[in-house]
């Protein structure tokens, strides 16, 4: 166990909805980071927020965005959703040390 | 660009053997290079890191050799067991917010 909680684990909705991911942190990160990951591809990093400011953005589509919260949770929002958007979404957090831990994923399905 | 480059995408090992999987990368501002082991359904989890100060570092069964000079790393896993059937990612970091992951590697041991 990472430490990392994210909910929900496993989300359906169909093409044009939108969708809201949250991730709790592991305690005391200040950082938090989403990938996304579809069907046997590798991680693809879509932004970081370092203690509720965006640090940096990796290939995020105008369609989703992030936030995080005075607690330190972060929530990824996607909207007018596609079936291409079907993947994996993992979150991580880390520390000081710059390891990053991960959570279970949020597994979402476009219908 | 892809920053991190990762080989081979699959690798099937006879279980005892060695597990190699090597990456390349271009900045040489990275100064971290963790190494992420992923099973099927969940999170990535770290296995073993290296700073560039050092040329090699062993856990257990698991090695990283790191060349500064050729910007490449690769992870040796000797005694190859079924259960480290999983996909290994290498990554790259620095500044504690430029992360990047390379493609990912399918590891098949076979007992």
């Amino acid at each position: 166990d990472s430490g990392v909680t994210q909910t929900p684990k496993h989300l359906i909705t169909a093409t044009g909805q939108r969708v809201t991911l949250r991730c709790s942190p592991r305690s005391g990160d200040l950082s938090v980071y989403w990938y996304q990951q579809s069907l046997d591809q590798g991680l693809q990093f879509l932004i970081q927020y370092y203690n509720g400011e965006e640090r940096a953005k990796g290939n995020i589509l105008e369609r989703f965005s992030a936030q995080q919260f005075p607690d330190l949770h972060s929530e990824l929002n996607l909207s007018s959703l596609e079936l291409g958007d079907s993947a994996l979404y993992f979150c991580a957090s880390s520390g000081e040390g710059g390891e990053q831990f991960f959570g279970p994923g949020t597994r979402l399905t476009v219908l | 660009q892809q920053q991190v480059k990762q080989s081979p995408q699959s690798l099937i090992v006879q279980k005892g053997g060695i597990s190699i999987i090597n990456c390349a990368y271009e900045n040489t501002a990275f100064d971290y290079f963790p190494w992420y082991q992923q099973f099927p359904g969940k999170g990535p989890a770290l296995l073993i890191a290296i700073r560039p100060d050092v040329s090699e570092k062993k856990e257990g069964r698991f090695t990283i050799s790191f060349n500064k000079s050729a910007k490449q790393f690769s992870l040796h896993i000797m005694d190859s067991q079924p259960g480290d059937s999983a996909t290994y990612f290498c990554a790259a970091e620095y500044n504690f917010n430029k992360f990047y992951f390379g493609s990912g590697t399918k590891l098949n041991v076979k007992p």
